[in-house]
């Protein structure tokens, strides 16, 4: 079973410009989230898609980010405009449905904005 | 708001050494507490769940409700145990939301 797949593995941007990431969950998982890894802390959610539906993303700094699961499949974060503290790893899971206790998560995307 | 709190940034022990990596998390209905582990150029993965009772690799984790208590136990450290190891925690049927981590190094 192939598994979370995640692209590009490594961006960097200048502040002020514009950034979009892709993940393609494991085929069959009802549910994707996009988490916000910080160095030195651990992953935070940012948005929570149930099929292509958003169940949470009251963590999502709306002014600048946005993120869409079209067709309840792929899904793309973007970020626009970076601002500096936006350099992080983002990382996306999937899981068969809500409320299921293992996400899988990808290898996860590193963005520095300098 | 439920928050996870694991104090310690490093431990290191050495090779055959009991483990243990604390957590502690505030919340105060009934949570569900995971440990996931993320070993070097590998990705986040699921290493136990506290509903499951299980040992995983001979690591184990009691959920203690009243000292609100997770902490992450092995009698015998290995050298392939060393990692990043990370407490989350889950209510209802939200996401997860994660300690900062602890980096487990056992050395030979």
């Amino acid at each position: 079973e192939a598994g979370v797949a995640q692209s590009p593995r490594y961006k960097i941007i200048e502040k002020r410009q514009s950034v979009a990431f892709w993940c393609n969950p494991i085929s069959g998982h009802a549910t994707l989230y996009w988490y916000q890894q910080i160095l030195g802390q651990g992953p935070k959610l940012l948005i929570q898609f149930q099929n292509n539906g958003v169940v949470d993303d009251s963590q999502l700094p709306k002014d600048r980010f946005s993120a869409e699961r079209l067709k309840g499949v792929d899904s793309t974060l973007k970020i626009q405009p970076a601002k500096l503290e936006d350099s992080a790893v983002y990382l996306c899971a999937s899981s068969p449905r809500r409320g299921e206790e293992t996400q899988y998560f990808g290898p996860g995307t590193r963005l520095l904005v300098l | 708001a439920q928050r996870v709190t694991q104090p310690e940034k490093l431990l290191s022990v050495f090779k055959g050494a009991p483990v243990e990596l604390k957590c502690n998390y505030s919340y105060s209905g009934s949570p569900e507490l995971f440990w996931y582990v993320q070993y070097s150029r590998q990705r986040l993965q699921l290493l136990l769940r506290h509903i499951s009772r299980e040992s995983i690799k001979g690591f184990t984790a009691d959920l203690n409700k009243g000292e609100t208590s997770f902490h992450l136990k092995k009698p015998f450290a290995q050298e392939e145990d060393s990692a990043m190891y990370y407490c989350a925690l889950r209510t209802g049927r939200r996401a997860l939301t994660f300690g900062s981590g602890t980096r487990l190094q056992v050395q030979p």
